[in-house]
């Protein structure tokens, strides 16, 4: 298996532009996750999507982030207008059974926002 | 806040000898623990878990402790490799009820650098 698939693996862009980072999980997995990592915060989780449907947008820091799921193989995470801050890597990670089975994560995006 | 926290950003350690990780976690509810390893330009990936009913569980050169008194958990490396050199990831989930779906919290991670 080609494991949890993440692009584009570097994205640098300017204040106030949009960005979509993309996620394919592992097939046959019914959970996805968002994390982001930074020096300050560490690892946290932003979304947790269940069988496709969000089950925990707790971690989403605010309107400007938003997360899609619109099918089993595909998920968005969408930052609408960046800001300096959101710098950060960003993963996606997937499990075959749910929010206590192992969790396998993509190889991430690094996001610069200028 | 953080529920769970690696005090050491940091740790070096010559080939051969252990390595230890501490983790200590403030929630009582987790019952679930878990390491993560991560190399540079690369995603987390699982190491070695313990349910909360047991204090010990081996896995090869790895083995991770739990002390649920202390709210405590430590993971030994022996003997240490450079191929160990990476960031390890402390996490822990809570009892699964109906308002918890087992969220994985994560430590800041400890950097270690195994030297020849």
């Amino acid at each position: 298996d080609a494991g949890v698939i993440q692009s584009p693996r570097h994205e640098v862009t300017e204040m106030g532009q949009e960005v979509t980072l993309r996620c394919k999980p592992i097939s046959g997995h019914n959970s996805l996750f968002w994390y982001r990592q930074t020096m300050m915060r560490g690892l946290e989780l932003l979304i947790y999507f269940n069988n496709n449907v969000p089950i925990d947008d707790s971690g989403m820091p605010e309107d400007r982030f938003s997360a899609k799921m619109p099918n089993a193989s595909f998920s968005t995470l969408k930052i609408q207008p960046s800001e300096p801050r959101d710098s950060a890597v960003y993963f996606c990670a997937s499990s075959l059974a749910g929010a206590t089975d192992t969790q396998y994560f993509g190889p991430g995006t690094r996001l610069t926002v200028l | 806040d953080q529920q769970v926290k690696q005090n050491s950003p940091s740790l070096s350690v010559q080939e051969g000898r252990i390595s230890i990780l501490n983790c200590d976690y403030t929630n009582s509810m987790f019952d679930y623990f878990l390491w993560y390893k991560k190399y540079p330009a690369e995603g987390p990936t699982f190491l070695i878990s313990i349910s909360s009913i047991k204090d010990k569980n081996e896995d090869g050169r790895f083995t991770v402790f739990l002390n649920k008194s202390a709210k405590h958990l430590s993971l030994h490396i022996v003997p240490s490799q450079p191929g160990d050199s990476a960031v390890y990831f402390c996490a822990a989930s809570p009892v699964i009820t109906t308002d918890s779906w087992g969220k994985l919290q994560f430590g800041a991670g400890t950097q270690v650098v195994v030297t020849p």
